[in-house]
């Protein structure tokens, strides 16, 4: 299989507790993407990596949000001192550069109790 | 504010006849658009693009129109089947400062196609 994976497919978790997530992109794209998507809504814009580089933040990326890149491969969202709002599906995504079309993984659903 | 608006929460349409799949935005600085399928529990699946110099662009059952004076686009899908049951995001992009071609989503549209 050659397309975003994203790992772990579902998370539980107590409000407090952190967590950390992880995107494989498909091995030729340089750009990656994380997006959250919350009941009844698109999928919103998180942060842009390429390559390496950490380009692009939302304001919707609190400081308990960070995120990875490193080498450029797989990418890591942790999130410190989970609340119940950040319960949502968090989707990765990947593209060639000077290509818009981005190839979404399957997202890693997040539970915080 | 809703930069990208899919104003049908659901669209029903039988077998073998045409869906039609409406997106109006707001942000006159968007040069690409896109149409992604999704099931449940899955991500989205890319469907089609059409970039801001056209305003067609056909794949074999799915077409995209654009309509840049009244910042409306359509994704036509015929003759429609029933694993074309899914949510339709429609989604756009502009250059950002820090390049990334990030994408804005509508809410969605489900469409179920009844045999």
């Amino acid at each position: 299989d050659t397309g975003v994976s994203q790992d772990p497919r579902h998370k539980i978790t107590k409000r407090g507790q952190n967590v950390t997530f992880r995107c494989d992109p498909i091995s030729e794209h340089n750009r990656l993407y994380w997006y959250r998507q919350t009941l009844g809504q698109g999928p919103e814009f998180l942060t842009y990596f390429q390559n390496e580089a950490q380009l692009e933040k939302s304001r919707l990326l609190s400081d308990r949000f960070s995120a990875e890149r490193p080498k450029g491969s797989f990418s890591t969202l942790e999130i410190q001192r989970t609340e119940q709002g950040d319960s949502a599906m968090y989707l990765c995504a990947s593209s060639l550069y000077a290509s818009t079309e981005a190839f979404f993984g399957q997202g890693t659903r997040l539970t915080v109790v | 504010d809703q930069q990208v608006k899919q104003n049908s929460p659901s669209l029903s349409v039988q077998e073998g006849r045409i869906s039609i799949l409406n997106c109006d935005y707001t942000n006159s600085m968007f040069d690409y658009f896109l149409w992604y399928k999704k099931y449940p529990a899955e991500g989205p699946t890319f469907l089609i693009s059409i970039s801001s110099i056209k305003d067609k662009n056909e794949d074999g059952r799915f077409t995209v129109f654009l309509n840049k004076s009244a910042k409306h686009l359509s994704l036509h899908i015929v003759p429609s089947q029933p694993g074309d049951s899914a949510v339709y995001f429609c989604a756009a992009s502009a250059k950002s400062q820090g390049g990334s071609e990030k994408l804005v989503f509508g809410k969605g549209t489900k469409l179920t196609v009844n045999p």
